[in-house]
Parts: C-alpha cells; sequence; structure tokens
C-alpha cells in the first residue's frame, strides 16, 4: 500500500530537549516537504527536499532541520524545541515537477497521518 | 509570491443543504489549484484539483470546484451535504514555477448539523 508514514504520532516534551519526527515514503518520490499546521493559519511550509541530499527553507524554518540521506527518509529535527512549536506536523511527499508544467502524478503530494507535539 | 484566502472560517450547515466553500488567490503566473479535506484527528486527502482543461471539476463523493481566472477563485460547493461531510477543507495552490510547493489557505471549518 502506498503511504507516508510519520512517528511518533503524539509527543509531549520540555523545552531544550532535541527531538526527531520521521517520515518514510514507500512510493519512490523524488519531492518530500514537511509542514505545520495551526490554526487559522492551514498549513505552512517549513522544508521540503527535492531529491536526496537536496534540502531548502520553506516559509517558516527557523528552529528547525532536516536531512534527505536516503530517498524514502526525511526526518525533521528540532535541536532545542520551544513552546511555540507546538503544532501539528505533517510531512507529505509526490513525484518531482522538472518544469513548469506538472503532469497528474507529480501534482498530487500525499500527506503523512500527523504528529501532535506539545512543548512544554 | 502566491497566497489564498479563505473567506469563512467556520460554516455551520444542515444536513441535505447546499454548501460553498469560497477560496481565492493571488499568483502573477498561472496555477494549479486543489482543494484538500481533513476529517477529524486525521491527515489531510486530495479532495480535487484543476490542472488545466474544463475549468470545473468534480471529486467522486459530490463535491465540485470552478477554476474562474478572471476572479481568482476555486470555490468549492456541493448541493446536498452528508453529517459525514463534516471537516476542515483547505485550498492550495502550486505555481509552475515554484516547484512542488504547496500554499495553503487558512481552512473552512464545515460542520453539518441534523
Amino acid at each position: 500500500e502506498a503511504q507516508v508514514t510519520q512517528n511518533p504520532r503524539y509527543l509531549i516534551t520540555v523545552t531544550g530537549k532535541k527531538l526527531t519526527v520521521t517520515c518514510s515514503q514507500n512510493m519512490n518520490h523524488e519531492y518530500m516537504s514537511w509542514y505545520r499546521q495551526d490554526p487559522g493559519l492551514g498549513l505552512r511550509q517549513i522544508y521540503y527536499s527535492m531529491n536526496v541530499e537536496v534540502t531548502d527553507k520553506g516559509d517558516v524554518p527557523e528552529g528547525y532541520k532536516v536531512s534527505r540521506k536516503e530517498k524514502r527518509n526525511f526526518p525533521l529535527i528540532l535541536e532545542s524545541p520551544s513552546p511555540n512549536q507546538t503544532s501539528l506536523y505533517f510531512c507529505a511527499s509526490s513525484k518531482r515537477r522538472s518544469g513548469t508544467s506538472g503532469t497528474l502524478a507529480q501534482e498530487t503530494q500525499y500527506f503523512g497521518p500527523g504528529t501532535r507535539l506539545l512543548v512544554l | 509570491a502566491q497566497s489564498v484566502t479563505q473567506l469563512d472560517s467556520q460554516v455551520p450547515v444542515f444536513e441535505e443543504a447546499p454548501v460553498e466553500l469560497r477560496c481565492n488567490y493571488s499568483s502573477s503566473v498561472s496555477v494549479y489549484l486543489f482543494w484538500y479535506v481533513q476529517y477529524p484527528n486525521q491527515g489531510l486527502q486530495l479532495l480535487l484539483k484543476y490542472l488545466s482543461g474544463s475549468t470545473l471539476v468534480e471529486s467522486i463523493n459530490g463535491f465540485e470546484a470552478e477554476f474562474n481566472k478572471s476572479q481568482t477563485s476555486f470555490h468549492l460547493r456541493k448541493p446536498s451535504v452528508h453529517i459525514s461531510d463534516t471537516a476542515e477543507y483547505f485550498c492550495a495552490v502550486s505555481e509552475g514555477a515554484a516547484g512542488n510547493k504547496l500554499t495553503f489557505g487558512g481552512g473552512t471549518r464545515v460542520l453539518v448539523k441534523p
């Protein structure tokens, strides 16, 4: 079954304690992305990756790190979490669009189930 | 830069009544448009999308959306809602020149009442 998995699904931590949220996809997708969802703000992109070893900042990258050592995995790292990073996090993946015109496969992003993070 | 506005944060509606969720976007280039649905305590699922061709697109569960380029809108409609349509709905755009990045609106929470 084609899917994007995230772990953990729920996490309560304290300020400053490093944590990693894992994301894995089994669809051989080049493109992967992390979003955070906050009430009234929709989803905002944190970081994205166009392929292995290629990552770039999204709209709200402060306080986060990512890595893309393997095609299937795209972990999100919070080196020193703060309460303002309390949020619902989603990982997504898709085929990578190579130009300005996308195919159906390239424009369909698959989302993970979400990770609810509470930083005390 | 692209942006997406969903004008209604919450829409209460009675079962079997019609519903319209409004979405406007701003972009200087051609865009691809999407509606995602998030059921309670679940992730996002793609509801429907406009890439090209007919400006009226439909989903398998009775929703439809119409791309209006002159008004930069992509409103979502359903003629008769069910209790199971209770969810949050997100409009999103992807610009041709910005790779796969999706820009989301703030979401519209639909509460269907019996």
